[in-house]
């Protein structure tokens, strides 16, 4: 079965600055990556998705990811933030099946 | 858009109690699936279903069980309450369209048991 970590647990940065969120999973195989994110008071959605092709992924509300296979890893990065952006944000992986297995989640607060 | 319902957003119960989550979608998706959330923990999955009547185990499903008689409907079921199930219930769906079709989740229902 796969796993996954995330790094921080909790991150506070002021608005404009840049964010970068780490995530890594432990599974050998071909992987499908997720990232979502979850605004207070609110359910999850889904930021960004790889799962073929351009390792380099971009989503929804300037977020983009970055798979390296070689790492194992599937970091967040937005280059600027704004108070908008303050969520809890989870990275999910999963393999051959629909299972999809969860990080800890890493939650992000941007002062205004 | 898909909607995925949540019949409750707050429970309280007494331990012992059996307790019944409801989650509704309306995408006609296959599969349907149960998480806690945990500070700390992040989403930690209960049980799955890929089909009507079809239930598979997930992760930690000791002192769960659940019920798919109809494809739009999930129900999660505590068998007897206890406080350690103290928690924040999700419920998602997702087409079989693949692996990487994306999963929608409900606005959670958040239990407590005293």
């Amino acid at each position: 079965a796969q796993s996954v970590s995330q790094h921080n647990h909790h991150v506070i940065l002021s608005e404009a600055a840049s964010l970068e969120l780490g995530c890594n999973y432990s599974y050998g195989g071909t992987v499908n990556l997720f990232w979502y994110v979850q605004y207070p008071g609110q359910h999850l959605q889904l930021l960004l998705k790889y799962f073929s092709g351009d390792p380099l992924v971009k989503g929804i509300k300037g977020f983009e990811a970055e798979f390296i296979k070689s790492k194992f890893s599937f970091n967040l990065r937005k280059p600027s933030v704004q108070w908008s952006d303050t969520a809890e944000y989870f990275c999910a992986v999963n393999a051959y099946d629909y299972k999809l297995s969860f990080g800890a989640g890493t939650t992000v607060t941007v002062r205004a | 858009d898909v909607k995925v319902t949540q019949s409750s957003r707050y429970l309280v119960k007494r331990t012992g109690e059996k307790v019944f989550l409801e989650c509704v979608q309306d995408m006609d998706h296959e599969n349907m699936f149960w998480y806690r959330q945990d500070p700390g923990l992040g989403l930690r999955l209960i049980y799955f279903s890929y089909d009507v009547k079809m239930k598979e185990k997930g992760d930690i499903p000791e002192g769960y069980s659940v019920s798919r008689e109809k494809k739009e409907r999930f129900s999660l079921i505590l068998e007897s309450a206890s406080t350690n199930q103290t928690s924040m219930y999700l419920c998602a769906s997702s087409s079989r369209t693949g692996p990487n079709s994306p999963l929608h989740f409900g606005n959670g229902t958040r239990l407590t048991v005293t």
